[in-house]
């Protein structure tokens, strides 16, 4: 069975530090892999997808990239961290193949301080 | 773009009770029909999905309903219980690797018990 790890779980960041959140995928290949934000109490936000190696589409622009250096791997980063940065940041999957479930991954809750 | 609209945003009611959750699309193409909950600091999960090709579907007493005519689609939960307070989230696809999957901005549900 497909299964999806998302670390760290927690996450307090001074303003200006840099970041690295990392999602993997098992038990599939070639996923479609999504990073969504969450603010307190308000709905899905989606950051990035990915429908392959190195192929990184972006929806709403701000100081986070996306790589996805493996077929399975998703990495979120930023250089400089704002505050408006805090949130709660969940990864997903989904196969690639017609309409199909994203499945999200445990989260990260990120405070910014 | 497609867009999802979900009301209400905020319903109360009594163990025991239904609960209905409704929702509206715009884009046509749209062909998959996926619901989430999410418990307070969890991650969402699927319950329950419906494509367009059918009108209802049930799991136990979760049915989600759809009419592809209205672009609108319903989810309802009968025999409502304290463990089904949550936020939920209906979303619609079109279909080609769930990338193209627009959420509705969530029911936080309460269940009175």
């Amino acid at each position: 069975s497909q299964t999806i790890h998302q670390w760290p779980a927690t996450l307090v960041q001074p303003v200006g530090s840099p970041l690295s959140l990392e999602c993997t995928v098992e038990g599939t290949s070639n996923p479609n892999l999504y990073w969504y934000r969450q603010a307190a109490g308000r709905g899905l936000q989606l950051l990035f997808y990915s429908v392959g190696i190195g192929q990184i589409s972006s929806e709403v622009p701000q100081n986070l990239s996306a790589s996805r250096p493996q077929d399975r791997q998703f990495i979120l980063s930023s250089k400089k961290l704002l505050l408006s940065d805090s949130g709660f940041y969940l990864c997903a999957w989904s196969g690639a193949a017609g309409a199909q479930p994203q499945h999200f991954g445990d989260g990260t809750r990120l405070s910014i301080l | 773009g497609e867009n999802v609209e979900q009301h209400p945003s905020t319903l109360s009611v009594q163990e025991g009770d239904s609960a209905v959750i409704k929702c509206t699309y715009s884009d046509s193409a749209s062909n998959y029909f996926p619901w989430y909950k999410q418990e307070l600091g969890k991650r969402p999960q699927l319950i329950i999905d419906i494509r367009s090709n059918v009108g209802e579907k049930k799991d136990q007493r979760i049915a989600v309903t759809l009419n592809k005519t209205a672009k609108h689609f319903s989810l309802h939960i009968t025999e409502t219980q304290p463990e089904d307070s949550a936020v939920y989230f209906c979303a619609a696809s079109t279909g080609t690797g769930g990338f193209k999957t627009i959420f509705g901005a969530g029911t936080r549900l309460f269940v009175k018990a």
